[in-house]
């Protein structure tokens, strides 16, 4: 059964604080990682990773992928308040199902 | 370009009844994927549609059941409600054909259902 673990569970920061978040997985036909940040309701697409040591970026937002150690982090700089929310990481199993984690709620406080 | 829409927004049901969610995939898109989200969770694949038929289903019971219209929107039917299907339904929406692969699911707000 495919699996993926993020952590922390929960993180407080403040404003201007750099943080990491982790997501670990065991899937048996991966294709994609895909990152997504949930404030209220939809989530929201931040990044696809596919090859392993690419790391995107966006902003304040990067990410890189490790295929053989199979896990990933996003890193945040700079945080601000609207970085504030929870966030998804998720596997693409190549039939285009997304198993996800359970998430890390980041709170940054001003 | 409107995104991925749901409705309703909200929905209370007592147990034993039947809901019918609904969605309408972002415009050009093809395939439409549906989740549940219990509250402090990730979201879990519940099915996906293409091209009018169930292409995949995850771990879920035969009373969740769904429908994928010519127009691409879909409909995620849950007959028998238990007070374990309160939950938040995400659907999900991506381009399947010709991409090689590389489809990313864009996601609706959702419908947050409660059953008493």
């Amino acid at each position: 059964e495919d699996k993926v673990v993020q952590s922390p569970l929960s993180l407080v920061v403040h404003e201007g604080d750099t943080v990491t978040l982790n997501c670990s997985y065991e899937v048996t036909n991966f294709r994609s990682l895909l990152w997504y940040k949930q404030e209220k309701k939809a989530p929201t697409f931040l990044f696809m990773l596919t090859s392993s040591g690419i790391e995107k970026k966006s902003g304040r937002l990067s990410s890189i992928l490790d295929k053989k150690e199979l896990f990933s982090i996003l890193n945040i700089t700079a945080t601000q308040t609207g970085d504030s929310a929870v966030y998804l990481c998720a596997v693409d199993n190549a039939g285009n199902m997304l198993t996800f984690g359970g998430g890390t709620r980041l709170m940054v406080k001003p | 370009d409107a995104g991925v829409t749901q409705s309703p927004t909200h929905l209370i049901k007592t147990r034993g009844q039947q809901v019918t969610l609904r969605c309408s995939p972002k415009s050009g898109h093809d395939t439409v994927s549906w989740y549940q989200q219990a509250l402090g969770q990730g979201p879990q694949f519940i099915f996906q549609y293409y091209e009018e038929e169930e292409r995949q289903r995850g771990n879920f019971p035969d009373r969740f059941s769904g429908h994928q219209f010519p127009n691409y929107s879909s409909e995620l039917n849950v007959n028998a409600l238990l007070l374990g299907d309160s939950a938040l339904y995400l659907c999900a929406s991506s381009l399947l054909r010709g991409q090689l692969g590389k489809n990313i699911q864009y996601f609706g707000a959702g419908t947050r259902l409660s059953v008493l």
